[in-house]
């Protein structure tokens, strides 16, 4: 069964500094999607950024950004010039392409951003 | 937004009831999952169901059933509950499976 792992609980950054959250992913499948999801306070889940595997560059948005590095199983999250309303829990997340296709989630990352 | 509407945002219930949860999702989506959010399983799925048919489970207890409607809208059913299963429920939808999911707000179920 595929797991996802985030060994980060609790991360803070100073706004607009950058911070890089941690994602490592367990599985034997080649072809699958990873994901960031941010949970603010109101606790809606709000897709940040996707990656497929298949793909060798590194997805981007706006200031989110991805180091995918499949070979290790590691997907991490950085998010440049930090804002206030970036503070919330961020889920790393697993998807395959066939079968169930849900999403498998880590623990999640409590983001806390200091003015 | 998201599209995607869950009803009723907050329940409040007594151990042994049943309640119904339910989603419309997003305009033109067929497929609906349902995941559970607890502070001691974390994000969890439970079931999926595509154009009105069920097509895969995940850890949904046996005192758990969902539905999918031909107008495409899901209801859950959580019966005889207990303390643990007081939760945010979440619903989410895509085109069809394997396309991006699209999450409602959350129904928060608190069991007394």
């Amino acid at each position: 069964a595929q797991t996802v792992t985030q060994s980060q609980p609790e991360m803070s950054v100073q706004e607009a500094e950058t911070v890089t959250l941690s994602c490592t992913y367990d599985t034997s499948e080649s072809d699958y999607y990873l994901f960031w999801y941010k949970q603010p306070p109101s606790r809606q889940m709000i897709l940040v950024i996707r990656q497929e595997a298949y793909k060798q560059q590194n997805a981007t948005e706006n200031r989110f950004s991805v180091n995918f590095q499949k070979a290790a199983k590691s997907f991490s999250l950085k998010i440049s010039d930090s804002q206030l309303g970036d503070a919330a829990m961020y889920f790393c997340a697993y998807r395959t392409p066939q079968g169930a296709q849900k999403l498998v989630f880590g623990q999640g990352t409590r983001l806390t951003i200091n003015p | 937004d998201s599209g995607v509407t869950q009803t009723p945002k907050h329940l409040i219930t007594a151990t042994g009831q049943r309640v119904t949860l339910r989603c419309s999702p997003r305009s033109g989506d067929l497929s609906v999952y349902w995941y559970q959010q607890s502070l001691d399983q974390g994000l969890q799925f439970l079931i999926q169901y595509y154009n009105g048919e069920e097509r895969a489970k995940g850890n949904i207890l046996e005192r758990f059933s969902a539905q999918q409607f031909p107008d495409l809208h899901s209801e859950l059913n959580l019966s005889s509950l207990e303390l643990g299963d007081s939760a945010l429920y979440f619903c989410a939808s895509s085109v069809i499976p394997g396309q991006e999911q699209f999450f409602g707000p959350g129904t928060r179920l608190t069991v007394l």
